[in-house]
């Protein structure tokens, strides 16, 4: 089964500071990966994927995630903080039909951005 | 084109009553799926449906159920509530599945008490 951890529960970072949010997967085949971004009360918002190819992946608002496989990691980052990236943003792990046809998130990261 | 839309946005129920919660997919998406988010649990997955026939199910006791109209939109429902039960309920839709990617809608935030 496939499972996701990030390390890190709460993150705060300066406004115009970069910004790493660390995920790592376990999963027995090529990973469907995904980073979501959850303001307080609302739904997820989808922020990048990775299915295959290009390692570096390109997102919304900035955002861009890089997988590396040898540590079954998928980091975001971004260069430059906005106020408005304070959020919770999650980690996912998806599977077809070998496994379940489910979406498994890691805990979340609590990002506060301070002026 | 619309996005994933839940009804209502916001529930307060009685423990022991029963609730029922509405999601329409985005238009073309036959994979609809349902997950519980609480503070301590995370979010938790309860059910998949792909053309009305429900693909998995989560390890949530057999009061959650669902079900998945010809018209892809899909109904949750959770009967004999209980305080645990309060929490925000998403639904995503996806053109295939997980594999694809979903897009979430807003949530019902469902209050017993």
């Amino acid at each position: 089964a496939q499972s996701v951890t990030q390390p890190d529960i709460h993150i705060t970072v300066s406004e115009g500071a970069s910004l790493e949010l660390r995920c790592n997967y376990s999963y027995g085949a090529t990973p469907y990966l995904f980073w979501y971004v959850q303001s307080p009360g609302q739904g997820l918002q989808l922020l990048l994927k990775y299915f295959s190819g290009d390692t570096l992946v390109q997102g919304i608002k900035g955002f861009e995630a890089e997988f590396k496989r040898s540590q079954s990691s998928f980091n975001l980052r971004k260069p430059s903080v906005h106020w408005s990236d304070a959020a919770e943003y999650f980690c996912a792990v998806g599977a077809g039909p070998s496994n379940d046809y489910k979406l498994s998130f890691g805990a979340g990261t609590t990002v506060t951005v301070r002026a | 084109k619309a996005g994933v839309t839940q009804t209502p946005r916001y529930l307060i129920k009685t423990r022991g009553q029963q609730v029922t919660l509405s999601c329409s997919p985005i238009s073309g998406h036959r994979s609809v799926s349902w997950y519980q988010q609480t503070p301590g649990q995370g979010l938790q997955f309860l059910f998949e449906y792909f053309s009305e026939t429900q693909r998995n199910k989560g390890n949530f006791p057999g009061r959650f159920s669902g079900r998945q109209f010809s018209n892809s939109r899909s109904e949750m429902n959770v009967s004999t509530l209980e305080l645990g039960d309060s929490a925000l309920y998403l639904c995503a839709s996806s053109l295939t599945g997980a594999d694809y990617g979903y897009t979430f809608g807003s949530g019902t935030r469902l209050t017993v008490v």
